[in-house]
């Protein structure tokens, strides 16, 4: 079965420093990989997609690569802020394709310190 | 002001009780979903639409029931049927079959039910 892996451990990273978080996937072959933020007690906020045929997607501070060969995507957030302390998902389309909603990872919860 | 909307936020049920939760969205989007959020554990998909009057369950259907009688709303009924209802649950929406593959997601604010 299909299945999403994120740190599920916090990280913990130093205000100014580049966080990076990992979503690595098993038994996919995604077209697409999509990145969400959700802050306690919210719905998710959609961040960034990268497509299979794309290595790297970046948006201001936020960079996403995607490697379809390690079955994996990076998600980079450099210049990091207080208020970038939030968790992370990961999202793949499930397994009839997008129409059928997405499969999202655990997430990763990210605190930057001052 | 487009967007998704939920309510209510918080919601109590005694044991035994079906409750329903609501979801409206004025996106225009053909799809919507319910995921279901427990502590530490990812999004768990429920139910999805892709079009009005036609459902189709997903992982966890179990103790749940949805309609899609209009295209803005996907209410999600919980049953007493369902073990172990407590959780955080969020409804969303997206364009459908008719966008693009990429199925770009929009999620309401959530409701958290709570079972007494």
């Amino acid at each position: 079965s299909q299945k999403i892996e994120q740190n599920s451990e916090a990280l913990n990273i130093q205000e100014g420093k580049t966080a990076t978080l990992t979503c690595n996937y098993t038994n996919y072959s995604p077209a697409y990989l999509q990145w969400y933020r959700q802050d306690p007690g919210r719905g998710p906020v959609f961040l960034l997609l990268i497509r299979e045929n794309e290595k790297e997607k970046r948006k201001e501070r936020l960079k996403v690569t995607f490697d379809t060969t390690l079955k994996q995507s990076l998600f980079h957030i450099t210049a990091s802020q207080p208020a970038d302390s939030a968790t992370y998902l990961c999202a793949l389309e499930g397994s009839g394709g997008g129409a059928d909603g997405l499969t999202f990872g655990k997430g990763t919860h990210l605190i930057i310190q001052p | 002001d487009g967007g998704i909307t939920q309510s209510p936020k918080y919601l109590f049920r005694k044991e035994g009780q079906n409750v329903t939760l609501s979801c409206e969205q004025n996106l225009n989007h053909d799809a919507m979903y319910w995921y279901r959020q427990d502590p530490g554990q990812g999004l768990r998909l429920i139910y999805y639409s892709q079009i009005v009057n036609d459902f189709q369950k997903g992982d966890i259907a179990e103790g749940y029931s949805v309609s899609r009688e209009k295209k803005e709303s996907f209410p999600l009924t919980v049953t007493s049927a369902q073990k172990n209802p407590t959780a955080f649950y969020l409804c969303a929406s997206s364009i459908g079959l008719r966008g693009t593959t990429t199925d770009t997601q929009y999620f309401g604010p959530g409701t958290r039910l709570t079972v007494l």
